[in-house]
């Protein structure tokens, strides 16, 4: 099984800043297959980046992913209000698809 | 629209099964898989298994191999879970989600409350 460790744990930053959200995996995903959700209470999550570096359909473009092997970052370059949330990484590279733990983002 | 809308909230006894329901809209369902993924208060999300709607074929992580069915009713576009023997550590919430052409989870209905408590 491949551990996904997400940190920080939070994230405390005002709107308009930079948030860096990092994602370590236990051994290289496969094929870079990384992705990143957003959730906020009472929502189902929202695919924002896939393939490690490709937005998903509709994501502002101030989200952006990288890395490969077994580091990986989610950067969101300016937080707008609706940003503030739980931010979840996901590598689907092996047959046991995992989940990182969230890194939370809230208002400073 | 392209949705997955899951059936409500349950509350059921240890020991007892829970089946919960995915309903597909907007999409042609036999073209894609579906996930199925819990979350546990205050934890991260878990992956349980997934179904080709299209073959019916379906693969479960090995730690809810013999506890846990996904089925599809290709006429309904639903796809169902089902957990048997459930127990407390079972309580949270059960969200259905569709692999997109992306390969990652494009979709997802909208969470499902399983409470497991005597």
């Amino acid at each position: 099984e491949i551990v996904l460790t997400q940190s920080p744990g939070t994230l405390s930053l005002s709107p308009g800043e930079r948030a860096t959200l990092s994602c370590r995996a236990s051994q290289s995903v496969f094929n870079n297959y990384f992705a990143w959700y957003q959730k906020r209470p009472g929502q189902a999550p929202r695919l924002l980046i896939y393939g490690t570096s490709s937005r998903a359909t509709g994501i502002p473009d101030r989200f952006s992913g990288s890395g490969s092997g077994t580091d990986f970052t989610l950067t969101i370059s300016r937080l707008e209000p609706e940003d503030f949330a739980l931010y979840y990484c996901q590598q689907y590279g092996s047959s046991l698809q995992t989940f990182g733990g969230g890194t939370k983002v809230d208002i400073k | 629209q392209v949705q997955l809308v899951q059936s409500g909230p349950e509350v059921k006894k240890p020991g007892a099964s829970v089946r919960v329901s995915c309903k597909a809209s907007g999409f042609t369902f036999i073209a894609y898989v579906i996930h199925w993924v819990r979350q546990a208060p205050g934890q991260s999300f878990e992956w349980l298994g997934w179904i080709n709607a299209g073959s019916g074929n379906t693969r479960y992580s090995q730690k809810f191999q013999g506890r846990v069915s996904i089925i599809r009713d290709t006429s309904a576009t639903t796809a169902y879970m089902e957990v048997r023997s459930l127990r407390s550590e079972d309580t949270a919430v059960y969200y259905c989600a569709r692999v997109g052409t992306n390969d990652a989870f494009d979709i997802w209905g909208q969470g499902t409350m399983v409470t497991v408590s005597s």
